[in-house]
C-alpha cells in the first residue's frame, strides 16, 4: 500500500515568508508525528497528533511554528516569518499506535526547506 | 542527560557481521529499545525492537542483557547497501507524547568492499 507522502519535496523561500508543509499519512494510522532534521543530526521531535488533536507540541521551537490535522488524516506544518535557521529537512511519520506496533513509525521522504 | 549513547561511526567490510552497541544506563522499567536505519535523503526506517533478551527478524538481531543498560544491534553478513546511519531509541510511544522519540546523532556505519 501507499506509504507516507510529503509535499513539496523541496521548498525554497525568502526570510520572513510563510510556508506550509503537507503530510499524507498511511490510511488508518491514528498517530502522526513531525520532526525536523538538520545536517549531521538525528531527527528532532516537534509535535505529535493523536487523531485530530495535538497530544504533545513540546518540541515546537517557538510560536512561529504551528501544525494542524483537522480531519485526523492529512496534517499541515505551518511556519510564519521564516528565518534562515529554519532551513532543514522536515519529516513526517505515522503509526497505527497499537501495542503490536509500539514505537514503530513509518516515515515519509521529508520536505527540504531552504530559507534564503 | 542523554538517554542513549552510541559510537559516532563504525567501519566494516562486506560479508562481515557488524555489532553496534548502545548504552542506556537510565532506562526505565517500562521502556522498550528500538532501532532505526536511515539512508541519505530518506526518512528513518524501523529495523527492530525489544524489551529483554534476544529478538531476531529477517534483517537483524537485537541482544539485550539482563540489566538492560545496553543493547547490541547485530547485522549479519553486511553488504554495501547497509551503509547508513543507525539510531537507538528507548522509551514507549504508547505513553503518549514524545516518549521514545529521541533519536540522537546515531551511528554512521560505512561498509567497504
Amino acid at each position: 500500500g501507499a506509504g507516507v507522502s510529503q509535499t513539496p519535496s523541496n521548498k525554497v523561500t525568502e526570510k520572513g515568508k510563510y510556508v506550509e508543509l503537507r503530510c499524507d499519512p498511511i490510511s488508518g494510522h491514528t498517530a502522526l508525528y513531525w520532526y525536523r532534521q538538520s545536517l549531521g543530526q538525528g531527527p528532532e521531535f516537534l509535535i505529535y497528533f493523536q487523531g485530530t488533536g495535538a497530544a504533545d507540541d513540546s518540541g515546537l521551537p517557538n510560536d512561529r511554528f504551528f501544525a494542524v490535522r483537522p480531519e485526523g488524516s492529512v496534517s499541515t506544518l505551518k511556519i510564519q516569518r521564516t528565518e534562515r535557521g529554519d532551513s532543514a529537512v522536515y519529516l513526517c511519520a505515522s503509526s497505527p499506535w497499537s501495542s503490536g506496533s509500539r514505537n514503530e513509525q513509518f516515515f515519509g521522504p521529508g520536505t527540504r526547506l531552504t530559507v534564503l | 542527560l542523554a538517554k542513549t549513547t552510541q559510537p559516532i561511526s563504525m567501519d566494516s567490510y562486506e560479508g562481515q557481521e557488524v555489532n553496534i552497541t548502545c548504552s542506556h544506563n537510565n532506562i526505565a522499567t517500562n521502556d522498550y529499545i528500538t532501532w532505526y536505519q536511515q539512508f541519505p535523503s530518506q526518512g528513518p526506517r524501523f529495523i527492530i525492537q525489544g524489551y529483554k533478551t534476544k529478538v531476531t527478524n529477517e534483517v537483524a538481531s537485537l541482544f539485550i542483557p539482563a540489566d538492560r543498560k545496553s543493547s547490541t544491534l547485530s547485522l549479519p553478513r553486511v553488504s554495501l547497501s547497509d551503509t547508513a546511519v543507525y539510531y537507538c531509541l528507548v522509551g514507549d510511544s504508547l505513553r503518549g507524547g514524545a516518549d521514545g522519540l529521541t533519536f540522537g546523532k546515531g551511528t554512521h556505519l560505512i561498509i567497504q568492499p
